[in-house]
């Protein structure tokens, strides 16, 4: 049971180019997250999933999309890098309101992504 | 709005001491608490978990709730190195709130000195 994964862990860009961030679960959970941290700032949500094939805008989206075509995997996407996006991004899952009293959200171990 | 207040440190005790974080929100109809740990470099992992008020223990953990205050506190007895980290307290909704879950303090830098 390897719980949350991401890929890559480290990535370099430059301004202007696209990646992919792959997040996978194992736990068969309903809800998954993505969010950033920066210094001062706190983890702050960029868009969320409350099942397969479905997405939402979090506080910060500007700049992202997401997929969630398996229930396993939630895609983040950075169509035109900009050094703001300069971060730490952390991808979590958890079982769903529905299923569980409260919400513990288990994250993953992170990709830190620079854009030069 | 979702707001929720965290001193953001360092914190630097001596070993063996008692540390106490705390948070503060605004924000009433939050039900559920929780402390996450984040070691350098790492992703958060949960520590406690408390509904509503009152206090809730687990070995050197102790994780107190006043809602009436709106006011969340985790101490650390006999405080160890391997306690260094960043401490986040998050906040959430009831049941069918809100799939946005939780909302996160920016968290607590501590030492512990040995």
């Amino acid at each position: 049971n390897a719980g949350v994964t991401q890929t890559p862990k480290f990535r370099v860009l430059k301004t202007g180019q696209s990646m992919t961030l792959l997040c996978a679960q194992d736990m068969n959970h309903e809800y998954m997250y993505w969010y950033r941290q920066d210094p001062g700032m706190g983890l702050r949500l960029i868009h969320y999933s409350v099942g397969e094939g479905t997405t939402a805008k979090g506080e910060v989206p500007d700049g992202y999309n997401v997929s969630r075509l398996k229930k396993q995997n939630f895609l983040l996407g950075l169509e035109s890098a900009a050094p703001s996006q300069t971060s730490v991004y952390f991808c979590a899952s958890s079982f769903g309101t529905a299923l569980s009293s409260y919400n513990e959200q288990f994250f993953g171990p992170g990709t830190r992504l620079t854009v030069l | 709005q979702k707001e929720v207040e965290q001193d953001p440190g360092p914190l630097s005790v001596p070993e063996g001491a008692i540390v106490s974080l705390n948070c503060t929100y605004s924000n009433s109809a939050f039900q559920y608490f929780m402390w996450y740990r984040q070691y350098s470099r790492k992703g958060p992992e949960l520590l406690m978990y408390t509904y509503s008020s009152g206090n809730k223990e687990d070995g050197r953990f102790t994780a107190q709730v006043d809602k009436s205050s709106k006011y969340i506190s985790l101490f650390i007895r006999d405080s160890q190195p391997s306690d260094s980290a960043t401490y986040l307290c998050a906040m959430g909704l009831p049941s069918g709130g809100g799939a946005d879950g939780l909302t996160f303090g920016k968290g607590t830098h501590l030492i512990i000195q040995p």
